[in-house]
C-alpha cells in the first residue's frame, strides 16, 4: 500500500514570494491533516480536513495561508506572501477517519526555507 | 488544557545499552489517546504504538516496550539493547477522544553510537 505522499520535498523562496505543497493521502482515507514542525519542536496542527470539509483551521494564519482539498483526496497547501517565520517542515497526515483512535500516517514532508 | 512535555532534549547512549524516553502529558478528559512516533532523519513520521486511556496493560514488541501510568501521567519508552538505527527523534502524542489534532511534545533525540 502506498503511503502518504507529498512534494517537493524541498523548497527555498524569498520573503514575500508565494509556494504552494501537495498531497496526496492514502488511499481510502477521508481524514487529511497539514502540521507545521518548526526545528528543534513537536509538529503543529495547520489544518485537517474530512473528505473536502474543513474540520479545524483554527491554527492557520488565514491571512497568509490557504488549504484546498478538491474532490476529497488530494490537497494543497499555499503561503502567499511568505515570511521568514514561515520556515519549516509541512507535515501532510491521513487516516482513515477522524476520530480519536485512528492512525495518522505522515508523508516525508516538504522543507521549506524562507530567505 | 491539553500538552505534553518530554523533558529530555537529547539522550545519548552506547549500543546495547538500555534507554528510556519519558513523556508526561495533562488532559482533563477521561478518554482520551497517546501514541508515539520516530522521526528519522528522512524526515517521515513512523508510527509505534497507540493507546487508550482505558487501557494500562503494558506492551512490548521486540526491544521496544511501553509503560503506561495514569496515576502519574506518564507513557514512557524504553529500547532494550539499543542499536544505531534506533538514532532518530522521538515524539509522544496525545489526542481527544472526539479526534482531531495530534498534541505532540517537544520531541527526544535519541543518538546511539557504535
Amino acid at each position: 500500500e502506498a503511503g502518504v505522499a507529498q512534494s517537493p520535498r524541498y523548497k527555498i523562496i524569498e520573503k514575500r514570494q508565494s509556494v504552494a505543497f501537495w498531497c496526496n493521502p492514502i488511499s481510502g482515507h477521508a481524514t487529511l491533516y497539514w502540521y507545521q514542525q518548526i526545528l528543534g519542536q513537536g509538529p503543529k496542527l495547520l489544518i485537517q480536513f474530512q473528505n473536502n470539509g474543513v474540520v479545524d483551521d483554527s491554527q492557520l494564519p488565514k491571512d497568509r495561508f490557504s488549504a484546498e482539498r478538491l474532490k476529497g483526496v488530494d490537497s494543497t497547501l499555499k503561503i502567499q506572501p511568505a515570511k521568514l517565520e514561515d520556515s519549516a517542515v509541512y507535515l501532510c497526515a491521513s487516516s482513515l477517519a477522524g476520530t480519536g483512535f485512528n492512525i495518522q500516517y505522515f508523508g516525508a514532508g516538504t522543507r521549506l526555507s524562507v530567505l | 488544557a491539553q500538552k505534553v512535555t518530554q523533558a529530555q532534549t537529547e539522550i545519548s547512549v552506547v549500543e546495547k545499552e538500555d534507554v528510556t524516553l519519558d513523556c508526561v502529558y495533562e488532559t482533563r478528559d477521561t478518554t482520551y489517546y497517546l501514541f508515539w512516533y520516530k522521526q528519522p532523519p528522512s524526515g517521515e513520521l513512523v508510527f509505534l504504538i497507540r493507546r487508550n486511556s482505558f487501557d494500562e496493560q503494558n506492551e512490548i514488541s521486540g526491544r521496544y516496550s511501553w509503560n503506561f501510568q495514569k496515576s502519574t501521567s506518564s507513557f514512557n519508552f524504553t529500547i532494550t539493547a539499543s542499536q544505531v538505527v534506533d538514532s532518530a527523534v522521538y515524539f509522544c502524542a496525545l489526542r481527544y477522544n472526539q479526534g482531531g489534532k495530534l498534541i505532540f511534545g517537544q520531541g527526544t533525540e535519541l543518538s546511539v553510537k557504535p
